[in-house]
């Protein structure tokens, strides 16, 4: 069975570093590309970047390329997402998610649990 | 701001049929066949419910079924069930970007 488990919920302040993880099991996380989506209240999904784990090949939205950073550990089969200085409007609900993307189509077969992010002084 | 539009909210008595439509340009769901439905119930995670336009995952009710004819997409969920009731969101390809545009998602409530 796949699972995607992420990382509980964090409080940070502004300015401050977070790193969210998502450990993966009951697939070859190798062959795979997995990314993380945000999903502010109310609002529709948004991809922020995916990567494929056999070469850490990331993809980045325009949205937030330079914003954070996408990270994989094989060891682990776990990705991470990494700000290095929060702002408010981090403040979300994040989901890790596995794709079949090929260069095109990043329809999504399993997502994981959402980690909520709040950021606030 | 999403890229598609999908009506904020589309409503339907138990046993009804509901259609809703998610509209692009041709520079997404007009000329690529990427289009995928996902159906979020309040304090979950989305679950993929079409891919490719049509295909229904394994599991997936096949009350579920969509369609495209141009720049729109549709989603239509036959005999409601109250189980039903949840935000669905539409995705495609977009040539703006490497990865997917979602439209900002339609309440189902059943009546």
């Amino acid at each position: 069975e796949v699972q995607l488990v992420q990382s509980g919920g964090e409080v940070k302040k502004p300015g401050e570093s977070l790193k969210i993880s998502c450990e993966t099991s009951g697939y070859s996380f190798i062959s795979y590309w997995i990314g993380w989506v945000r999903q502010m209240p109310g609002k529709g999904p948004e991809w922020m970047g995916i990567i494929y784990p056999r070469d850490s090949d990331a993809r980045y939205s325009p949205s937030f390329r330079g914003q954070v950073t996408i990270s994989v550990d094989k060891s682990v089969s776990t990705v991470y997402l990494q700000w290095s200085s929060l702002k408010a409007s981090d403040g979300a609900m994040y989901y890790c998610a596995r794709s079949q993307y090929r260069g095109f189509d990043s329809t999504i077969d399993y997502w994981g649990q959402g980690t909520l992010v709040t950021v606030s002084s | 701001q999403s890229a598609l539009t999908q009506p904020a909210s589309v409503s339907g008595s138990p046993g009804q049929s509901i259609t809703i439509s998610c509209t692009g340009t041709s520079g997404d769901i007009g000329n690529y066949n990427y289009v995928s439905w996902y159906q979020q119930h309040p304090g979950k995670a989305p679950k993929l419910i079409i891919y490719e336009v049509s295909h229904r995952p394994s599991g997936v009710s096949d009350r579920f079924s969509a369609s495209k004819s141009g720049n729109t997409a549709s989603l239509t969920i036959s005999g409601l069930q109250a189980e039903d009731e949840a935000d669905y969101y539409c995705s495609s390809y977009t040539v703006d970007s490497v990865l997917d545009v979602f439209g900002p998602g339609t309440k189902v409530t059943v009546l």
